[in-house]
């Protein structure tokens, strides 16, 4: 069965202190990864999608990477409005999109 | 350019009782799918449509049931509710129905007392 795994479950950090998340998944026909961003009482709010191994793509303080196995999400100086739970997703060839259970991120002034 | 709208935001059921959601997709967008989020279980698929047509469906009981109009509104019903079924409902739309770039609505809070 397809899965997506994501570690930490949760992380606190400095305001500037920087970080990544990681999103690992079961290898068998990935045509998309998708990271979002969820703020409580809200729906997800798309950052990026990578198709194949060795892309990035960036947006501010957010640097998205993917492997064969992984994706990162790395946080540079992040800021308190940065809190959010990010969560990743992948369609592994149907019209659905499987999604880990995310990383709850906390940013302390 | 209008989001993806779903109404109503919160709903309180009793148990037995069955509801319907609503979900308006963005303009031009053919495939809705339906998702049920939860603190235990996170997000999980419960079906996709497009253009009219059922084309995948998650792991979920019959209870679960859904539909979408020739102009893509969707409608998903939950009959015979449980207090299992209370989460937070998401409604994703894209254009091209391929399972990729998904944009979601703010979701449907299901209370079940």
């Amino acid at each position: 069965e397809d899965q997506v795994t994501q570690s930490p479950e949760a992380l606190r950090l400095q305001e500037g202190e920087s970080s990544s998340l990681n999103c690992s998944y079961t290898v068998s026909g990935l045509r998309g990864l998708f990271w979002y961003r969820q703020d409580p009482g809200k729906g997800p709010e798309f950052l990026f999608t990578l198709y194949s191994a060795g892309e990035e793509k960036e947006k501010e303080r957010l640097k998205a990477t993917l492997t064969k196995k992984e994706s990162f999400l790395h946080i540079t100086a992040p800021k308190p409005e940065d809190s959010a739970t990010y969560l990743c997703a992948v369609n592994f060839g149907n019209e659905k999109l499987t999604f880990g259970t995310g990383t709850r991120l906390t940013i302390i002034p | 350019k209008a989001g993806v709208t779903q109404t109503p935001r919160y709903l309180i059921k009793t148990r037995g009782q069955q509801v319907t959601l609503s979900c308006s997709p963005i303009s031009g967008h053919r495939s809705v799918s339906w998702y049920q989020q939860t603190p235990g279980q996170g997000l999980q698929f419960l079906f996709e449509y497009f253009s009219e047509t059922q084309r995948n469906k998650g792991n979920f009981p019959g209870r679960f049931s859904g539909r979408q109009f020739s102009n893509s509104r969707s409608e998903m019903n939950v009959s015979t509710l449980e207090l299992g079924d209370s989460a937070l409902y998401l409604c994703a739309s894209t254009y091209t129905g391929t399972g990729l770039g998904y944009t979601f609505g703010s979701g449907t809070r299901l209370t079940v007392v």
